[in-house]
């Protein structure tokens, strides 16, 4: 069974601040992992993540996977309120034909004035 | 306007009853995906498709029936509602690149 671990659970940070959220995974057939920011409503998409080593960048965003040591870190950088949310990593498997994401249980930011 | 929506947004109903999402998408991504989210669970897989007439089930499947006789909707059926199957459900496409979109949600309340 696929399985994925954020760590943190939650945190509390100030701004200006950087913080580092974790995701470990274990996955049969690991096709991709995917980054997804959800305040309250629908999470919206962040990043995808195919190859080990290369960093994605979206503005003060960035993301990494580690496919040999199985994780991926999400770093945010000079953090803002509006960072607040929950963060999600999902892992994509494509066992035979088919496709699908399990998802980790989320990081609760919290970036307080 | 392009994307994905659901009906209702928010339903209320009792015990027993059944009810039926919708998910429609103008995008005609092939891939298709309801998940509920519920606190302590994060967000979980209960069908996916991968074409019309083409499903299959997810991790919590139970209580759930789906169908796709058109690439462009995805509708969840909860046969006889239960109390553990209120939660938030998010319908979700497979963009080109291998990203999920999640359409806006529907809250369920069964009683």
């Amino acid at each position: 069974e696929d399985k994925v671990v954020q760590s943190p659970l939650s945190l509390v940070v100030h701004e200006g601040d950087t913080v580092t959220l974790n995701c470990s995974y274990e996955v049969t057939n690991f096709r991709s992992l995917l980054w997804y920011k959800q305040e309250k409503k629908a999470p919206t998409f962040l990043f995808m993540l195919t190859s080990s080593g290369i960093e994605k960048k979206s503005g003060r965003l960035s993301s990494i996977l580690d496919k040999k040591e199985l994780f991926s870190i999400l770093n945010i950088t000079a953090t803002q309120t509006g960072d607040s949310a929950v963060y999600l990593c999902a892992v994509a498997d494509s066992g035979g034909s088919n496709y699908k994401l399990t998802f980790g249980k989320g990081t609760l930011l919290t970036v307080n004035p | 306007d392009a994307g994905i929506t659901q009906s209702p947004r928010y339903k209320i109903t009792e015990t027993g009853r059944q009810v039926t999402l919708m998910c429609h998408q103008t995008w005609s991504h092939s891939y298709m995906f309801w998940y509920r989210q519920d606190l302590g669970h994060g967000l979980r897989l209960i069908y996916y498709s991968a074409a019309a007439d083409i499903t299959d089930k997810g991790e919590v499947p139970d209580g759930y029936v789906v169908s796709r006789s058109k690439t462009e909707n995805f509708p969840l059926t909860l046969e006889s509602a239960t109390r553990s199957q209120t939660s938030v459900y998010f319908c979700a496409t497979l963009g080109g690149y291998n990203e999920q979109f999640f359409g806006p949600g529907t809250r369920l309340t069964v009683l």
